[in-house]
């Protein structure tokens, strides 16, 4: 089945602690990005990529860190997590820029 | 900047009525536009893509316009359904900049059985 998958789906933690979510999709897609969604702004983009070891900023890219070594994953990490990283995170692929994107379903992040 | 507009907020309407939904974008240098609708703590369907030069698509009771010239795209559902009620969410593809995407605050319909 073509998807996009996040691991984890839910996560609280500290304040400081790095942590990584992964993003993963089986359906050869060039393009992959990463959204927040927050109530009363809706979603922003973070990072995209255009393809292995392409990458750049969205308009959210302070706090965050991404990389492109394979086609199919594209990481999202947080070095120093802080309380206002506290969001609903989602992944999405695309073939190529020009196509429909899909998007995973999304991981919970709570940053205390 | 590029600012992505969707009125109303909120709808609400009975089972059966035909809708409209609007999405207006600020610069018109844009690459495609795309629907999605999101149910309640879920992710996003993609609903409908139309790329900058075509007008509209179709896909059973959705169809999407667009008219880039004036910033403007519609979503119309017709002979709405309790099952449609979501929250419907356009993107723009940004012509140049390496397809940054810019998404709308959302309608969030809720059709009466």
């Amino acid at each position: 089945e073509a998807q996009v998958t996040q691991n984890p789906r839910y996560l609280i933690t500290v304040t400081g602690k790095k942590l990584t979510v992964t993003c993963s999709q089986n359906m050869n897609h060039e393009y992959m990005s990463w959204y927040r969604q927050d109530p009363g702004l809706g979603l922003r983009q973070i990072y995209y990529s255009m393809n292995v070891e392409v990458t750049d900023k969205g308009d959210v890219p302070e706090g965050y860190k991404v990389s492109r070594k394979e086609k199919r994953n594209f990481p999202l990490i947080l070095e120093s997590p802080s309380p206002n990283q506290t969001s609903l995170y989602f992944c999405a692929s695309s073939f190529q820029g020009s196509q429909p994107q899909h998007f995973g379903d999304g991981t919970r992040l709570s940053i205390l | 900047k590029q600012e992505v507009t969707q009125i109303p907020a909120a709808l609400s309407v009975p089972e059966g009525e035909n809708l409209v939904l609007n999405c207006s974008f600020t610069d018109s240098a844009i690459y495609n536009l795309q629907w999605f609708r999101q149910d309640p703590g879920k992710g996003l369907t993609s609903l409908l893509l139309i790329q900058s030069s075509q007008r509209e698509q179709t896909s059973g009771r959705l169809n999407a316009s667009l008219d880039k010239s004036s910033g403007r795209s519609t979503l119309y559902i017709a002979a709405s359904q309790p099952g449609d009620s979501a929250t419907y969410l356009c993107a723009v593809r940004r012509e140049t900049g390496g397809f940054k995407t810019i998404f709308g605050a959302g309608t969030r319909l809720f059709v009466k059985a």
